[in-house]
């Protein structure tokens, strides 16, 4: 059974800087990983997606990592910016009818 | 335009009620998703439908029955409800069962007195 964890739960930094996110997932054989964000009484943004077969991907200050051998994925954030304050939540596609398993997700405050 | 679009946005009712929820997406999906987010904020997969028909089933009560009319809509239905429905539901769609990336609505939130 696939288990997604993110470290750490919560995450408060002044903003201008550079932060990681940390997603861990049990079973290495996955389909793809993506990232959200989710802003308070609203729904899931699609951020990042990256395929099993890829090492990364970049969105303008957002990139993702994927090590797929050891189960691990980092969402790497530049030049944090108080718009950026929400949580952050991985999902793993294990393939399987396009079935995410989700992570108990990261809360981000950027200060000013 | 909203791209996956869910009504009403708040639901309050008493215990043993019926209630549905529904969803509708304009981005031309296949395929279509329920999840349940509790309190604790762990979203969990309940349901999935790809062109109308039931693909993933989640261990989920049978007081739970989503219908879907046609591949843009995807409707959840709640008989008897209980204390532990309280939570927000979200609806969802990606193109088909290939893995592209899943785009949510805003959420139903649900409170049982």
């Amino acid at each position: 059974k696939q288990e997604v964890t993110q470290i750490p739960a919560a995450l408060s930094v002044p903003e201008g800087e550079n932060l990681v996110l940390n997603c861990s997932f049990t079973d290495s054989a996955i389909y793809n990983l993506q990232w959200f964000r989710q802003d308070p009484g609203k729904g899931l943004t699609s951020l990042l997606l990256i395929q099993s077969s890829q090492r990364e991907q970049t969105s303008g200050r957002l990139n993702a990592s994927l090590d797929k051998s050891s189960g691990r994925s980092t969402l790497y954030i530049a030049a944090s910016q108080p718009g950026d304050s929400a949580t952050y939540l991985c999902a793993v596609n294990t393939g399987t009818a396009s079935k995410l398993t989700f992570g108990t997700g990261t809360r981000l405050q950027v200060t000013l | 335009d909203t791209a996956v679009s869910q009504t009403p946005k708040y639901l309050v009712t008493q215990m043993g009620n019926d209630k549905s929820i529904k969803c509708e997406q304009n981005l031309g999906h296949d395929t279509m998703y329920w999840y349940k987010q509790d309190s604790k904020k762990f979203l969990k997969i309940m349901f999935s439908y790809n062109n109308k028909e039931l693909i993933i089933n989640e261990t989920v009560p049978n007081r739970f029955s989503p219908k879907s009319p046609d591949k843009a809509h995807l409707n959840l239905h709640i008989n008897s409800l209980e204390l532990g429905d309280s939570a927000v539901y979200f609806c969802a769609s990606s193109q088909d069962l290939g893995g592209q990336p899943q785009h949510f609505g805003d959420g139903t939130r649900l409170s049982i007195l």
